[in-house]
């Protein structure tokens, strides 16, 4: 068990609705990873947090967005889905910036009808 | 641009042989270099990185790897597979950007062992 737990492990909804998955990271953890996985792409970065602050940000689109809440966790947000937004989402954690050595959940897998 | 590739979709493997997953890299600078191993319907674990020092690093569940700085690579290996290794590897090397040091991704390589 790596200590970061996302919520919900299977989500099913159909194109044009909004989904928001959610993380907590390991206990200590200021950073928060989002990746997606899928097929083609293969593993994809999309936004980073730390300690409430957006760090960078990778290949995310505009009809997505995060943040990261005062107690840590943090939220990424997809909305108009399309049916390539199929994917396993990632979240992973770690105690700063350097990104060393990331802890990852289980994942969120999405199915978009 | 900062990438890294694994070349082979899939590695074989009989039980009990060496395996070797293979990692290229293109980054400016010195890299950071790891490896993850993602098991079926799980996250990814780590399992070991080089930063610096000695060009073998040991990880967990007996892995090492060999970083070669003329190559450009860092290929995984194992002396002697068991069927339980089999599950998809990650290699992974380390950028900068904003301030922060966001690790990319490989395809990943499905390691199958046979018994």
């Amino acid at each position: 068990d790596s200590g970061v737990t996302q919520t919900p492990k299977h989500l099913i909804t159909a194109t044009g609705q909004r989904v928001t998955l959610r993380c907590s990271p390991r206990s200590g953890d200021l950073s928060v990873y989002w990746y997606q996985q899928s097929l083609d792409q293969g593993l994809q970065f999309l936004i980073q947090y730390y300690n409430g602050e957006e760090r960078a940000k990778g290949n995310i689109l505009e009809r997505f967005s995060a943040q990261q809440f005062p107690d840590l966790h943090s939220e990424l947000n997809l909305s108009s889905l399309e049916l390539g937004d199929s994917a396993l989402y990632f979240c992973a954690s770690s105690p700063g910036t350097g990104g060393e050595k990331l802890f990852f959940g289980s994942g969120t897998q999405l199915s978009v009808l | 641009a900062q990438s890294v590739a694994q070349p082979e979709d899939q590695v074989n493997v009989a039980e009990g042989n060496p395996l070797t997953v293979k990692c290229t890299y293109s980054v400016s600078g010195n890299p950071y270099l790891f490896w993850y191993v993602q098991y079926p319907n799980r996250g990814l674990q780590f399992l070991l990185k080089y930063i610096t020092g000695d060009n073998l690093v040991k990880g967990s569940y007996g892995f090492e790897a060999e970083f070669n700085k003329s190559q450009t690579s860092f290929h995984l290996k194992k002396p002697s597979a068991l069927v339980s290794d089999s599950a998809l590897y990650f290699c992974a090397v380390r950028v900068a950007g904003g301030g922060s040091y966001i690790p990319t991704f490989g395809r990943g390589t499905s390691l199958i062992v046979h018994p």
